[in-house]
Protein backbone atom coordinates (compact mmCIF):
# COMPACT_ATOMS: atom_id res chain seq x y z
CA UNK A 1 0.00 0.00 0.00
CA UNK A 2 0.99 3.63 -1.09
CA UNK A 3 2.05 5.77 1.93
CA UNK A 4 1.29 9.55 2.43
CA UNK A 5 3.24 11.55 -0.57
CA UNK A 6 4.40 15.03 0.09
CA UNK A 7 6.14 17.66 -2.39
CA UNK A 8 8.39 18.64 -2.31
CA UNK A 9 10.74 17.69 0.12
CA UNK A 10 12.80 20.89 0.87
CA UNK A 11 12.19 24.33 0.01
CA UNK A 12 13.87 28.10 0.49
CA UNK A 13 11.92 30.88 -0.26
CA UNK A 14 12.73 34.71 1.18
CA UNK A 15 10.46 36.20 3.35
CA UNK A 16 7.29 37.67 1.59
CA UNK A 17 7.20 35.43 -0.78
CA UNK A 18 4.87 32.51 -0.93
CA UNK A 19 5.16 29.08 -1.15
CA UNK A 20 2.75 25.77 -1.63
CA UNK A 21 2.81 22.33 -1.27
CA UNK A 22 1.12 19.19 -1.53
CA UNK A 23 -0.27 16.04 -0.70
CA UNK A 24 -1.43 12.87 -1.81
CA UNK A 25 -2.98 10.91 0.84
CA UNK A 26 -3.32 6.93 1.54
CA UNK A 27 -6.36 6.04 -1.22
CA UNK A 28 -9.64 5.98 0.24
CA UNK A 29 -8.73 7.97 3.42
CA UNK A 30 -11.06 10.38 4.18
CA UNK A 31 -9.61 12.56 6.62
CA UNK A 32 -6.48 14.46 5.79
CA UNK A 33 -4.70 16.77 8.48
CA UNK A 34 -1.67 19.50 7.96
CA UNK A 35 0.42 19.62 10.92
CA UNK A 36 3.36 22.40 11.65
CA UNK A 37 6.52 21.00 13.26
CA UNK A 38 8.86 23.71 14.61
CA UNK A 39 12.38 22.31 14.83
CA UNK A 40 12.43 21.44 18.76
CA UNK A 41 8.65 20.79 19.01
CA UNK A 42 5.75 18.28 18.24
CA UNK A 43 3.69 19.04 15.06
CA UNK A 44 0.76 21.35 15.76
CA UNK A 45 -2.37 20.75 13.72
CA UNK A 46 -2.92 23.22 11.05
CA UNK A 47 -6.24 22.50 9.63
CA UNK A 48 -8.10 18.87 9.19
CA UNK A 49 -10.67 18.03 6.42
CA UNK A 50 -13.23 15.65 5.98
CA UNK A 51 -13.48 14.21 2.63
CA UNK A 52 -13.44 17.77 0.74
CA UNK A 53 -14.66 20.07 3.66
CA UNK A 54 -13.16 21.11 6.91
CA UNK A 55 -13.42 20.02 10.39
CA UNK A 56 -10.93 21.96 11.95
CA UNK A 57 -8.70 25.00 11.19
CA UNK A 58 -8.83 26.74 14.50
CA UNK A 59 -4.91 27.26 14.69
CA UNK A 60 -4.47 27.82 10.90
CA UNK A 61 -3.19 31.66 10.51
CA UNK A 62 -6.01 32.41 8.17
CA UNK A 63 -4.50 35.70 7.07
CA UNK A 64 -1.56 34.21 5.73
CA UNK A 65 -2.68 30.66 5.40
CA UNK A 66 -4.95 28.66 3.12
CA UNK A 67 -5.76 24.91 1.75
CA UNK A 68 -7.72 23.21 -0.40
CA UNK A 69 -8.36 19.58 -0.74
CA UNK A 70 -9.76 18.98 -4.23
CA UNK A 71 -12.34 16.54 -4.79
CA UNK A 72 -11.82 14.96 -1.09
CA UNK A 73 -8.56 13.90 -2.29
CA UNK A 74 -5.23 16.01 -2.80
CA UNK A 75 -4.70 18.83 -0.92
CA UNK A 76 -2.32 21.84 -1.12
CA UNK A 77 -1.37 23.97 1.46
CA UNK A 78 -0.33 27.58 0.84
CA UNK A 79 1.41 30.43 2.50
CA UNK A 80 1.28 33.73 1.21
CA UNK A 81 3.49 35.86 2.28
CA UNK A 82 5.87 33.65 4.13
CA UNK A 83 7.59 34.75 7.51
CA UNK A 84 10.52 33.60 8.90
CA UNK A 85 8.76 32.16 11.51
CA UNK A 86 7.15 29.89 9.44
CA UNK A 87 10.00 28.01 8.84
CA UNK A 88 9.18 24.79 9.76
CA UNK A 89 8.08 21.06 8.28
CA UNK A 90 4.90 21.08 7.17
CA UNK A 91 3.77 17.64 7.68
CA UNK A 92 0.69 15.63 5.65
CA UNK A 93 -1.50 12.73 7.52
CA UNK A 94 -4.40 10.65 6.60
CA UNK A 95 -7.32 8.75 8.40
CA UNK A 96 -9.29 5.94 7.02
CA UNK A 97 -12.29 7.87 9.03
CA UNK A 98 -12.45 10.41 12.21
CA UNK A 99 -13.59 7.31 13.99
CA UNK A 100 -10.53 5.97 13.22
CA UNK A 101 -8.00 6.57 15.92
CA UNK A 102 -4.29 6.44 13.62
CA UNK A 103 -2.96 8.75 11.55
CA UNK A 104 -0.48 7.85 8.63
CA UNK A 105 2.25 10.91 8.16
CA UNK A 106 4.27 11.79 5.12
CA UNK A 107 7.82 12.28 5.36
CA UNK A 108 6.84 16.11 5.12
CA UNK A 109 7.95 19.37 3.87
CA UNK A 110 10.80 21.47 4.96
CA UNK A 111 10.60 24.58 4.67
CA UNK A 112 12.83 27.46 5.26
CA UNK A 113 12.19 30.66 5.28
CA UNK A 114 14.92 33.54 4.88
CA UNK B 1 -7.99 21.95 26.97
CA UNK B 2 -6.14 19.00 26.17
CA UNK B 3 -2.43 18.73 26.49
CA UNK B 4 0.50 15.99 26.49
CA UNK B 5 3.58 16.58 28.31
CA UNK B 6 6.86 14.59 27.79
CA UNK B 7 10.39 14.10 29.83
CA UNK B 8 12.43 16.49 28.12
CA UNK B 9 15.76 15.44 26.21
CA UNK B 10 18.26 14.07 25.09
CA UNK B 11 18.13 11.03 26.68
CA UNK B 12 21.81 9.91 25.74
CA UNK B 13 22.32 5.47 26.92
CA UNK B 14 24.41 2.73 25.91
CA UNK B 15 23.31 -0.17 23.70
CA UNK B 16 20.81 -2.79 25.86
CA UNK B 17 20.45 -0.08 28.86
CA UNK B 18 16.74 0.38 29.81
CA UNK B 19 14.90 2.97 28.68
CA UNK B 20 11.82 4.89 30.46
CA UNK B 21 10.38 7.81 28.50
CA UNK B 22 7.81 9.93 30.59
CA UNK B 23 4.26 11.04 29.35
CA UNK B 24 1.65 12.64 31.02
CA UNK B 25 -1.94 13.99 29.69
CA UNK B 26 -4.57 15.87 30.50
CA UNK B 27 -7.72 15.35 28.96
CA UNK B 28 -11.31 15.25 29.21
CA UNK B 29 -13.54 12.22 28.20
CA UNK B 30 -11.43 9.16 27.46
CA UNK B 31 -8.95 9.40 24.28
CA UNK B 32 -6.65 7.13 22.96
CA UNK B 33 -2.69 7.33 23.45
CA UNK B 34 0.34 6.95 21.06
CA UNK B 35 3.69 6.87 20.80
CA UNK B 36 4.80 8.07 17.40
CA UNK B 37 8.97 7.96 16.74
CA UNK B 38 11.12 9.84 13.88
CA UNK B 39 13.78 8.36 12.75
CA UNK B 40 16.46 10.94 11.18
CA UNK B 41 15.24 12.23 7.63
CA UNK B 42 11.77 10.15 8.07
CA UNK B 43 8.00 10.84 8.44
CA UNK B 44 6.49 10.22 11.81
CA UNK B 45 5.21 6.84 12.67
CA UNK B 46 2.86 5.35 14.77
CA UNK B 47 4.53 2.92 17.50
CA UNK B 48 2.43 1.96 19.95
CA UNK B 49 -0.94 2.64 20.99
CA UNK B 50 -3.85 2.17 23.46
CA UNK B 51 -7.35 3.56 23.18
CA UNK B 52 -8.51 2.64 26.95
CA UNK B 53 -7.45 2.22 30.44
CA UNK B 54 -4.95 -0.16 31.38
CA UNK B 55 -4.52 -1.25 27.88
CA UNK B 56 -0.44 -1.85 27.18
CA UNK B 57 0.27 -1.16 23.74
CA UNK B 58 3.21 -2.92 22.20
CA UNK B 59 5.46 -2.98 19.44
CA UNK B 60 9.34 -4.06 18.35
CA UNK B 61 10.16 -4.31 22.67
CA UNK B 62 8.59 -1.33 22.86
CA UNK B 63 5.68 -0.77 25.74
CA UNK B 64 3.68 1.40 27.39
CA UNK B 65 0.57 0.94 29.28
CA UNK B 66 -2.81 3.54 29.62
CA UNK B 67 -3.01 4.34 33.07
CA UNK B 68 -6.11 6.60 33.73
CA UNK B 69 -5.35 7.06 37.82
CA UNK B 70 -2.21 8.88 36.77
CA UNK B 71 -2.54 10.09 33.73
CA UNK B 72 0.25 8.18 32.23
CA UNK B 73 1.47 6.21 29.20
CA UNK B 74 5.05 6.50 30.05
CA UNK B 75 7.76 3.99 27.10
CA UNK B 76 9.39 1.37 28.38
CA UNK B 77 12.06 -0.99 26.14
CA UNK B 78 14.10 -3.19 28.36
CA UNK B 79 17.47 -3.31 25.84
CA UNK B 80 17.81 -0.55 23.41
CA UNK B 81 20.16 -0.92 20.53
CA UNK B 82 21.82 2.13 18.58
CA UNK B 83 19.32 1.66 15.95
CA UNK B 84 16.28 2.87 18.37
CA UNK B 85 18.18 6.27 18.17
CA UNK B 86 15.51 8.75 16.73
CA UNK B 87 12.93 11.47 18.62
CA UNK B 88 9.79 9.67 20.10
CA UNK B 89 6.76 11.88 20.26
CA UNK B 90 3.70 11.19 22.54
CA UNK B 91 0.43 11.80 21.49
CA UNK B 92 -3.35 11.74 22.72
CA UNK B 93 -6.03 11.73 20.15
CA UNK B 94 -9.85 11.75 20.48
CA UNK B 95 -12.68 14.55 20.50
CA UNK B 96 -15.37 14.85 18.19
CA UNK B 97 -12.88 15.54 15.44
CA UNK B 98 -10.26 13.04 16.68
CA UNK B 99 -7.08 15.18 15.80
CA UNK B 100 -3.45 13.95 17.69
CA UNK B 101 -2.25 16.65 20.34
CA UNK B 102 1.73 16.27 20.59
CA UNK B 103 3.98 16.53 23.42
CA UNK B 104 6.74 18.39 22.72
CA UNK B 105 9.63 14.72 21.56
CA UNK B 106 12.00 13.53 23.43
CA UNK B 107 15.34 12.86 21.52
CA UNK B 108 16.84 9.05 22.21
CA UNK B 109 20.50 8.78 21.55
CA UNK B 110 21.98 5.11 22.15
CA UNK B 111 25.77 4.48 22.22
CA UNK B 112 27.21 1.10 20.89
Amino acid sequence: EAGVAQSPRYKIIEKRQSVAFWCNPISGHATLYWYQQILGQGPKLLIQFQNNGVVDDSQLPKDRFSAERLKGVDSTLKIQPAKLEDSAVYLCASNPSVTNTEAFFGQGTRLTVV
Amino acid sequence: GNSVTQMEGPVTLSEEAFLTINCTYTATGYPSLFWYVQYPGEGLQLLLKATKADDKGSNKGFEATYRKETTSFHLEKGSVQVSDSAVYFCALGGGATNKLIFGTGTLLAVQP
